[in-house]
Parts: C-alpha cells; sequence; structure tokens
C-alpha cells in the first residue's frame, strides 16, 4: 500500500521558522512535490524534489532523503499569508500522485 | 492562456440523481487528473488521462463514477446515482507531460448531496 504522513496541524509566529516534516512508505518512488493551498482554493505547486537534498527557493526549501524516505518543507521569515494547508505528494512512478492529508499551520502575530 | 477552469463551481444535487462536472485543462497540456477532497482529508486520485493513452481509473470508488475526454482536451466526471457520501470537492489538474510535472489545479466543483 501507499503511506504517507504528516502532522495534521501546526502553529507558528509571524518572522519564525517552521519545519513540516512528511514521511512516506510507497510502492515506487520517482519524485516528492510539496503543494500549499489556501482554505477554498485549490493546490498550488511549491517544489518537487526528486534527488537527495535540499532545494531552496526563496523564503521556501525542500529537502529529501531517499533512504529514510523523508522530506521536509522549511518556511522561513513566515508571514501571515503563509497560513494555509500543504500538502505533501509522492510520485508512485505509476504516472499519478499520492497525497498525504496535509498539514495545517496556522500563522500568529 | 488562462488556468484549468471548472464548471459548475458549485452543486446541490438530490441523492440518486446524476450529475457531470466539466474540466477545461490548460491547452496543450496532455495530462489531466481528478482528485476528490473530502473534508479534512487527502487529495484522492480518481482517474488520469495521458493523450490518447486508456486512462488509468484505478482510483475510482465504485461503478457509478466515470470520466471521459473529448479530443484530448475538455474531461467530463459523472456520478450516477449520487450518495451523501459522494458529497466532497472535486478537482482537476492538467501537467504538461507526466507525473513529474507540475500539475496546475482547477478551483474546484464543491458537490453536495443531499
Amino acid at each position: 500500500g501507499q503511506n504517507i504522513d504528516q502532522p495534521t496541524e501546526m502553529t507558528a509566529t509571524e518572522g519564525a521558522i517552521v519545519q513540516i516534516n512528511c514521511t512516506y512508505q510507497t510502492s515506487g518512488f520517482n519524485g516528492l512535490f510539496w503543494y500549499q493551498q489556501h482554505a477554498g482554493e485549490a493546490p498550488t505547486f511549491l517544489s518537487y524534489n526528486v534527488l537527495d537534498g535540499l532545494e531552496e527557493k526563496g523564503r521556501f526549501s525542500s529537502f529529501l532523503s531517499r533512504s529514510k524516505g523523508y522530506s521536509y518543507l522549511l518556511l522561513k521569515e513566515l508571514q501571515m499569508k503563509d497560513s494555509a494547508s500543504y500538502l505533501c505528494a509522492v510520485n508512485t512512478g505509476f504516472q499519478k500522485l499520492v497525497f498525504g492529508t496535509g498539514t495545517r499551520l496556522l500563522v500568529s502575530p | 492562456g488562462a488556468g484549468v477552469s471548472q464548471s459548475p463551481s458549485n452543486k446541490v444535487t438530490e441523492k440518486g440523481k446524476d450529475v457531470e462536472l466539466r474540466c477545461d485543462p490548460i491547452s496543450g497540456h496532455t495530462a489531466l487528473y481528478w482528485y476528490r477532497q473530502s473534508l479534512g482529508q487527502g487529495l484522492e486520485f480518481l482517474i488520469y488521462f495521458q493523450g490518447n493513452s486508456a486512462p488509468d481509473k484505478s482510483g475510482l470508488p465504485s461503478d457509478r463514477f466515470s470520466a471521459e475526454r473529448t479530443g484530448g482536451s475538455v474531461s467530463t466526471l459523472t456520478i450516477q446515482r449520487t450518495q451523501q457520501e459522494d458529497s466532497a470537492v472535486y478537482l482537476c489538474a492538467s501537467s504538461l507531460g507526466e507525473a513529474n510535472y507540475e500539475q496546475y489545479f482547477g478551483p474546484g466543483t464543491r458537490l453536495t448531496v443531499t
């Protein structure tokens, strides 16, 4: 089966740094995506990792360890607008993504 | 051009009725996906179209669900004899190619079965 685990909810303060973890056990692996989804809106792409290591893109970075089945999304200099759900998704190699249930991030002033 | 569009944005229907949900992908995107998102749940894969290949229907929850993609562009998801458990947001996404390409999501159709 396919299993992707993320924390259900996290809270952080404006200006802080937060790390959202994702662990996966899937029948295959061909890359991992992070998407952001604001309440009532469609998910939007944040990052894609297929090789081990850290990918940095502005305030957001994503890390992957294939041997550990582990990824994290790092958000720096948090802003109120970063309050959203963050979805981890694995390309299992069968031309479709398997999504985790998402982590709801609440940023407070 | 425009992003992925879906219609209707909201649909309320009575149990037992059939519904059709429409998705217009981004022009030039060969891959099209349908997902379902229930309250508090992750995105659940339903069906995948890639070019002229036979669709991957492995995520359809029952034979009441079907989808087609005409001319490699617009797609319609049909749910027959709707049940209350079908209530969810149905999201469509398209991408340039296979699953290692970024998927662009439409705004979704919120289906409520009463």
